[in-house]
This record gives C-alpha cells, structure tokens and sequence, in this order.
C-alpha cells in the first residue's frame, strides 16, 4: 500500500536552532501535504496545507515564519521549525493525499518527537 | 472553518464488551473519516463515509454517517486488547481534502 515517510522520527536540538523535518510519499506522488502538531494525549491540531510549487497554507494562529514550510517536488515537504524553543517541543505528523486513482486517501507519516532543550 | 465534536473523550471497558464513539457536527458534512492512533504511533486511516445513512463494516467495527451527515458513530462488538488506542474522527473540506479532527476517544481494554 501507500507509505509515506517522515523523517527524522526523533529529534532533539538546542534552543534557538532551527531543525528540518521531511516528509515523503514513497509510491505516490502527492500535489498536497498537510502538517499537523500533537500534543500528548490530544488531537491533531493543523498547522498548514503544503501545495507543491506554491506557497503554503497556514492555518490561523500558526507562525509561518516560525514553521517554515517547503513542497519543492510531488514526493517531498519539509518542515522547518526555526529559532526553536522548549514550548516547541511537540509530535509533529505529515500525511499526504493520493490522488483520484486512490480515492483521494490521505496517508500519514509515522512522526517526528522534537524536543527543544 | 467545520468543527467536530467527538464524545466520550475516554473509555475504558472490560475485554468482551462493546465499545461507541460518536461525532456531531453543526453543519452537513461532504464526508467523515475514522482513524485509528495506536499509543505512541500515528493515525492509520480506518474507512471513510461520503453517503447519507451509510453503514459500513470492517469484522467488529461498523461506521454509520447519519441521515443529515451531521454525525457519525464507531462501533465495536466485543473488543479485544488490540482493539487500544485513540479514535479519531475526521471531517473533509474544501477542494485540497484538509481534514479537521474530533479530539479523539481514547479506549483502553482491561483483559
């Protein structure tokens, strides 16, 4: 079936540096990518809508010059948390839409835990 | 944008017993999806529910959508310890397929 592959799975950096996260369909190719961030034992809160070629969609609230976001090709976003800090600290989860042939079906990535120290 | 509201938000039930988690939304959804979260993993896509009415079975799961596409519910006959984790409810909108999440049941099977 569809995997989508995010990496790394776990990350822990110094505050104020800033941590890439990528985000990858292996056998489909993806015109939208969807961030989320989960806090433990909560639900998935949207951060931003990745469109390949484009600028992303952030949702209200969410920095975007904080969580920069990059669709450069159908198979590949990546998420840049910059300057980061302790309160960044989160599970941060990609999925990605399939196309019609696969009934739109979004994916999700295993994860990533970051941790800010 | 759509919200969903998902209840309850825990449960905790005896292995054998069923177990139900209900989603209600102000406004009609175009279609809802389930998904479940094992404890420290990600969501896994269940099934997705695009017709008024619509019932659909996965061995002892079975999703309804409601005659108003309003609510949603997700049952399960007599569960099972593997049947643990974090069920989410998910509503889809607009052209680009964003999803908006319930806050999630939690169920946890005492054997």
């Amino acid at each position: 079936g569809a995997v989508v592959s995010q990496h790394p799975s776990r990350v822990i950096c110094k505050s104020g540096t800033s941590v890439k996260i990528e985000c990858r369909s292996l056998d489909f190719q993806a015109t939208t990518m969807f961030w989320y961030r989960q806090f433990p034992k909560k639900s998935l809160m949207l951060m931003a809508t990745s469109n390949e070629g484009s600028k992303a969609t952030y949702e209200q609230g969410v920095e975007k010059d904080k969580f920069l976001i990059n669709h450069a090709s159908l198979t590949l976003s990546t998420l840049t948390v910059t300057s980061a800090h302790p309160e960044d600290s989160s599970f941060y989860i990609c999925s990605a839409r399939a196309g019609q042939g696969r009934g739109n079906t979004i994916y999700f990535g295993e994860g990533s835990w970051l941790t800010v120290v | 944008g759509q919200q969903v509201m998902q209840i309850p938000q825990y449960q905790h039930v005896q292995e054998g017993e069923d177990f139900t988690t209900y989603c209600n939304s102000s406004t009609t959804l175009s279609n809802i999806q389930w998904y479940k979260q094992r404890p420290g993993g990600h969501p896994v896509f269940l099934i997705q529910l695009v017709k008024s009415g619509e019932v659909k079975k996965q061995k002892r799961l079975t999703f309804q959508f409601g005659e108003a596409k309003k609510n949603s519910s997700l049952h399960i006959t007599a569960t099972q310890t593997t049947d643990v984790g974090t069920y989410f409810c998910a509503a889809s909108g607009g052209s680009n397929y964003k999803l908006t999440f319930g806050k999630g049941t939690l169920l946890t099977v005492n054997p």
